[in-house]
């Protein structure tokens, strides 16, 4: 049981540069999640899926592509990279009801982007 | 959409004292409410969690209570020791698996 896997663990990239960060789950979650984390600015919520086919934007959505065609897969596409998205990335998941399940989001171990 | 307040931004403690961190929420419907620990350099993990139908709730040294009324949860650890040295974050859960966070607290415990 893998969990969450996040690939890569470090990405450079230069300015204009796309990108895919890959995140793939073997827990049947239905819920899937990005998140960028700078610091001392928490956690925030790029994008999310509550299923296979179903996307929504979160807190800070711009400049950021997902799509989930599967119940296990869901990329982040940096469609133009900048500087300002340099930060650490999590991918996290869960069962929808959460308040049931009682076992909160499991995260990926981060991808680290620098935008040169 | 939901909104979270967690404070302190920091705190630091002697090794043995208690640490407290309390967070607000805005949204009354909000049923669950986990924290996480996040060591540096490291993924945040699930420590503690609590639903809207308990007020509070223990696991060895570590305790959440839940005021619905006032919508705040508070997270408190006792004999606090240089492994909890990390940053806390709260959250609050609205609907369909979409948790909102807190901004984090970095706990640092002194030997």
């Amino acid at each position: 049981n893998a969990g969450v896997t996040q690939t890569p663990k470090f990405q450079v990239l230069k300015t204009g540069q796309s990108m895919t960060l890959q995140c793939a789950q073997d827990m049947n979650h239905e819920y899937m999640s990005w998140y960028r984390q700078d610091p001392g600015m928490g956690l925030r919520l790029i994008h999310y899926s509550v299923g296979a086919g179903i996307t929504d934007q979160g807190e800070v959505p711009n400049g950021y592509n997902v799509s989930r065609s599967t119940t296990e897969d869901f990329p982040l596409r940096l469609l133009s990279a900048a500087p300002s998205q340099t930060s650490v990335y999590f991918c996290a998941s869960s069962y929808l009801d959460l308040a049931v399940t009682r076992e909160g989001y499991t995260f990926g171990s981060g991808t680290r982007l620098t935008v040169v | 959409g939901e909104n979270v307040e967690q404070h302190p931004s920091t705190l630091s403690v002697q090794e043995g004292d208690s640490a407290v961190i309390k967070c607000t929420y805005s949204d009354s419907a909000s049923n669950y409410f986990p924290w996480y620990k996040q060591e540096l350099g490291k993924r945040p993990q699930l420590i503690i969690d609590i639903r809207s139908n308990v007020g509070e709730k223990k696991d060895q040294r570590i305790a959440v209570t839940l005021n619905k009324t006032a919508k705040h949860f508070s997270l408190h650890i006792t004999e606090t020791q240089p492994e909890d040295s990390a940053v806390y974050f709260c959250a609050a859960t609205l609907y369909a698996g979409k948790s909102t966070f807190g901004d984090g607290t970095t706990l640092t415990v002194k030997p």
